[in-house]
């Protein structure tokens, strides 16, 4: 199984600040997603990359951007942090067409 | 707009009982469907999957039933144990494990 490695695992910010959420996987999948979960919606797509150079908007991706620095590496970014973005937020890989493989999330509150 | 509608939004078993946790989705296009299991402090991880070419799929306790004439389906949990207490999720996508559309999820208590 890919190794999907969430950094940080939890998180108290403010409005108003910016905020990285970075996200490494040891198993050379080429594909990486990030997601949002909050109570009673369950988890929506933020954002998905199928190879460095590609980068996708999901379903919600209204105030926020990401980067892919490499393969391994994919990282979400919120600009100026609001509260109603609290939420856990999930990375997830896979290679090619097969099941997604989660990182274990980071829970992120704004004050 | 919830493309993949899922119920109940909780469960209470008993220890040996049976769990069923249906899903409902609206596009025809969809033509891979997971479940994943999701315990506290962890990721969601995959469980069972099935595709549209068959009506049930079966992984010793866990089975998905699939009905593609009213778009839903299920999965079932035989003699459900107090470890199968978590929080499980339907999916949906096309074009294989890609862009997931995920239910609301269902938060299963399974009672010693």
């Amino acid at each position: 199984d890919a190794d999907v490695t969430q950094t940080p695992r939890n998180r108290i910010t403010k409005t108003g600040k910016r905020i990285m959420l970075e996200c490494s996987q040891t198993k050379g999948h080429d594909r990486m997603y990030w997601y949002r979960q909050d109570p009673g919606l369950g988890l929506r797509l933020i954002y998905y990359s199928f190879d460095v150079k590609d980068i996708n908007k999901g379903e919600i991706s209204d105030g926020y951007s990401v980067s892919r620095q490499a393969q391994a590496k994919f990282s979400l970014s919120l600009e100026s942090a609001i509260p109603n973005q609290t939420a856990l937020y999930f990375c997830a890989t896979s290679w090619g067409n097969q099941p997604q493989h989660f990182g274990d999330g980071t829970r992120l509150s704004i004050l | 707009q919830q493309q993949v509608k899922q119920s109940p939004q909780s469960l209470i078993v008993q220890k040996g009982g049976i769990s069923i946790i249906n899903c409902a989705y609206e596009n025809t296009a969809f033509d891979y469907f997971p479940w994943y299991q999701q315990f506290p402090g962890k990721g969601p991880a995959l469980l069972i999957a099935i595709r549209p070419d068959v009506s049930e799929k079966k992984e010793g306790r866990f089975t998905i039933s699939f009905n593609k004439s009213a778009k839903q389906f299920s999965l079932h949990i035989m003699d459900s144990q107090p470890g199968d207490s978590a929080t499980y999720f339907c999916a949906a996508s096309f074009q294989g494990a890609q862009k997931l559309v995920f239910g609301q999820g269902t938060r299963l208590t399974i009672n010693p």
